[in-house]
C-alpha cells in the first residue's frame, strides 16, 4: 500500500528556505506512470498547488511561486523534496506531499498526512 | 492561469438532504475535472475524476457531472460523515488549480 511521509523543520525564520521531503512507501518513485507533487494549505484557507515533478527530472511549478520553488528527486532513497527560498509569514501552512497521475490522470489519488510549517522569527 | 469558482462557499443541509456543489472554469477544461473531501485535521480525499467517474470505495450516493466550464458535484442523501469541506480541481493543464472550498455543514 503506497504511503507518502513528509518531514522536515516545522519552523523556518523569515527569509530562510523551507526544505521538506517526501518519503514513498510501497511504490517506486521511478515510475513512469506518476508526478510527485506539493500542495499547501494555510491554517482555515483552500488547497494550493505548489508544484510536480516527474521521476526523469521534467517539472511544472505554480507561476506566482515559481521564482522561488525547487522540487527535486531522489530515486536513490525513493523520496522527493521541496525547497522554497525567502519564506514570509505568508508562506506559513501545512504543506502535502501528493501523487500525482500522469497523462489524463493529473488528479491526486494519494496524499501524505501533512506537516505543518511556521514562518516566524 | 485557469480559474475554478465553487458556489456556494457554505452550504447548511440535514442528514437526508439532497445537495449540489457547483464549480466553474475560467476556460474550457473539457472532462478534467476531480473533486475532493476534507476534514479537519486530515489530508484531501479523493472522490470523483474525470468530472463523473466515482472512486473505487466512495459511496454511491456521491456523483459528479458536467464538462466544458460547469461541474456539479451531487450528494443524493447527506449522512452525517459527509459533512467536510469539498475542493473541485482543474487538471486540463500542466497548472493546476483548485476551488477555493465549500463548507458543508449541519443546518
Amino acid at each position: 500500500q503506497l504511503q507518502l511521509r513528509e518531514s522536515g523543520p516545522g519552523l523556518v525564520k523569515p527569509s530562510e528556505t523551507l526544505s521538506l521531503t517526501c518519503s514513498v512507501s510501497g511504490g517506486s518513485i521511478s515510475s513512469s506512470d506518476y508526478y510527485w507533487a506539493w500542495i499547501r494549505q494555510p491554517a482555515g484557507k483552500g488547497l494550493e498547488w505548489i508544484g510536480s515533478m516527474y521521476y526523469s527530472g521534467t517539472t511544472y511549478y505554480n507561476p506566482s511561486l515559481k521564482s522561488r520553488v525547487t522540487i527535486s528527486v531522489d530515486t536513490s532513497k525513493n523520496h522527493f523534496s521541496l525547497n522554497l527560498s525567502s519564506v514570509t509569514a505568508a508562506d506559513t501552512a501545512v504543506y502535502y506531499c501528493a501523487r500525482q497521475g500522469s497523462w489524463y490522470s493529473k488528479y491526486f489519488r494519494h496524499w501524505g498526512q501533512g506537516t505543518l510549517v511556521t514562518a516566524s522569527s | 492561469d485557469i480559474q475554478m469558482t465553487q458556489s456556494p462557499s457554505i452550504l447548511s443541509a440535514s442528514v437526508g438532504d439532497r445537495v449540489t456543489i457547483t464549480c466553474r472554469a475560467s476556460q474550457n477544461i473539457n472532462s478534467w475535472l476531480a473533486w475532493y473531501q476534507q476534514k479537519p485535521g486530515k489530508a484531501p480525499k479523493l472522490l470523483i475524476y474525470k468530472a463523473s467517474s466515482l472512486e473505487t470505495g466512495v459511496p454511491s450516493r456521491f456523483s459528479g457531472s458536467g464538462s466544458g466550464t460547469e461541474f456539479t458535484l451531487t450528494i443524493s442523501s447527506l449522512r452525517p460523515d459527509d459533512f467536510a469541506t469539498y475542493y473541485c480541481q482543474q487538471y486540463d493543464s500542466n497548472s493546476f488549480t483548485f476551488g477555493q472550498g465549500t463548507k458543508l455543514e449541519i443546518k
